[in-house]
């Protein structure tokens, strides 16, 4: 059971738009740790997708963006494409037991 | 070009131990913390050990403290993982990940099978 909880799965038609939370508590994300957001397409390693909450590295498009509020954050994806269909993992870091990167455990990401 | 490139995974037996090495290239490699982070088949991702860039601050997940042990050699810009007592749990991608206040740069990974 992952420390930060995302929905294992979300779904949308090429063109719309798709948000995946990703819920915390008091110890992570709600202490005040960023929240990181990675993107795991088929196959592949993960790949980082936001940074700081809300910052997209170079390259990354801004049809990704993300938002984050008291315990919990979200990624959203706009103008959905077939390429976008992979895992997407938040990620923070946990205060109870020192040091502690945790993750979510993954919301699997389908285009229809 | 900046990268990181993961090997020595294989199949084990349960009690086997096994060392995974992780070659930087492209970067400075001693100004970064570095670390582990694996995957079980289908699974979500688990950070499991973390060094500083001096290699003197370790860290481990409670899942392997005991069992295995990260290090590095900044002047072979390699990471470690001496991985013992492997248990069938343990079987997942491993993969090297430098660390910011993310994980910005992540290896392909290499598996590790433990089974009889």
């Amino acid at each position: 059971q992952s420390v930060l909880t995302q929905p294992p799965s979300v779904s949308g038609a090429p063109g719309q738009r798709v948000t995946i939370s990703c819920t915390g508590t008091s110890d992570n994300i709600g202490a005040g740790y960023d929240v990181h957001w990675y993107q795991q397409l088929p196959g592949t390693a993960p790949k980082l997708l936001i940074y700081g909450n809300i910052h997209r590295p170079s390259g990354v498009p801004d049809r990704f963006s993300a938002s984050k509020s008291g315990t919990s954050a979200s990624l959203a994806i706009t103008g959905l494409q077939v390429d976008d269909e992979a895992d997407y993992y938040c990620q923070s870091y946990d205060s109870r037991l020192r040091p502690n990167w945790v993750f979510g455990g993954g919301t699997k990401l389908t285009v229809l | 070009e900046v990268q990181v490139v993961e090997s020595g995974g294989g199949l084990v037996q349960p009690g086997g131990s096994l060392r995974l090495s992780c070659a930087a290239s492209g970067f400075t490699f001693s100004s970064y913390e570095m670390n582990w982070v694996r995957q079980a088949p289908g699974k979500g991702l688990e950070w499991i050990s973390y060094t500083s860039g001096s290699g003197y601050t370790i860290y481990y997940a409670d899942s392997v403290k005991g069992r295995f042990t990260i290090s590095r050699d900044n002047a072979k810009n390699s990471l470690y993982l001496q991985m013992n007592s492997l248990r069938a749990e343990d079987t997942a991608v491993y993969y090297c990940a430098r660390l910011l206040n993310y994980f910005d740069l992540w290896g392909r990974g290499t598996l590790v099978a433990v089974s009889s």
